[in-house]
């Protein structure tokens, strides 16, 4: 079955750091998203990709991240100067087009755990 | 009043018990549901999907939406230990395709 899925699974890095994420979303799926979830707290949305650009960002989502699909299989998310508060599970997820105007289903990967020291 | 609320529990029942989740939404333009479950450390795992109202089934488990009361709620029927995890609600609709959780119900189910 299609999975999406992100490496690395465990992410150290010392505040001011650049890192970035990398995804490899469900082949045939053309929206691609990332979310975070901080340790204890809800899942919460940061920015949806589609046909190349951003297609909605979210107020954490601020000059600090960007976003890239670099080749036909990735979607990568870079923070350019990590801060503690980066400190989270942060989920890719991929769904396809829409279908007789109705949103398809989301679907996630395992995660990246970031920690930022 | 918060968009979307959900009991984080914890809800501790014995193997083979019906379980009902429920969540609660106040943003009328949210036209899809959705239940996620999540394992410790995992990502979430899409369990059932719904965009109108009424009952959906799959298998042990049964999504009901009401939109009238803005109100959703996931049944597990002869639930298992395997089932012991948290429960996600998520919502979407209007002009956008992002998901709006609740904070998850973590279930413990006791063999």
């Amino acid at each position: 079955e299609p999975e999406v899925t992100q490496t690395p699974s465990h992410q150290v890095t010392q505040m001011g750091q650049e890192v970035i994420l990398r995804c490899v979303p469900i082949s045939n799926h053309l929206y691609f998203y990332w979310y975070r979830q901080i340790l204890g707290q809800k899942v919460e949305f940061l920015v949806s990709f589609y046909n190349n650009e951003i297609s909605e960002k979210s107020e954490i989502f601020d000059d600090q991240f960007s976003v890239e699909r670099p080749d036909g299989s990735n979607f990568t998310l870079k923070i350019r100067s990590t801060k503690l508060e980066d400190s989270a599970m942060y989920f890719c997820a991929s769904s396809e087009g829409p279908s007789s105007g109705r949103i398809k289903e989301q679907f996630f990967g395992p995660g990246t755990r970031l920690t930022v020291l | 009043q918060k968009e979307v609320e959900q009991d984080p529990g914890p809800l501790s029942v014995p193997e083979g018990a019906i379980v009902s989740l429920n969540c609660t939404y106040s943003n009328s333009a949210f036209q899809y549901f959705m239940w996620y479950r999540q394992y410790s450390r995992k990502g979430p795992e899409l369990l059932m999907y719904t965009y109108s109202s009424g009952n959906k089934e799959d298998g042990r488990f049964t999504a009901q939406v009401d939109k009238s009361s803005k109100y959703i709620s996931l049944f597990i029927r002869d639930s298992q230990p395997s089932d012991s995890a948290t429960y996600l609600c998520a919502f979407a609709g209007g002009a956008t395709n992002k998901l709006i959780f609740g904070t998850g119900t973590l279930l413990a189910v006791q063999p």
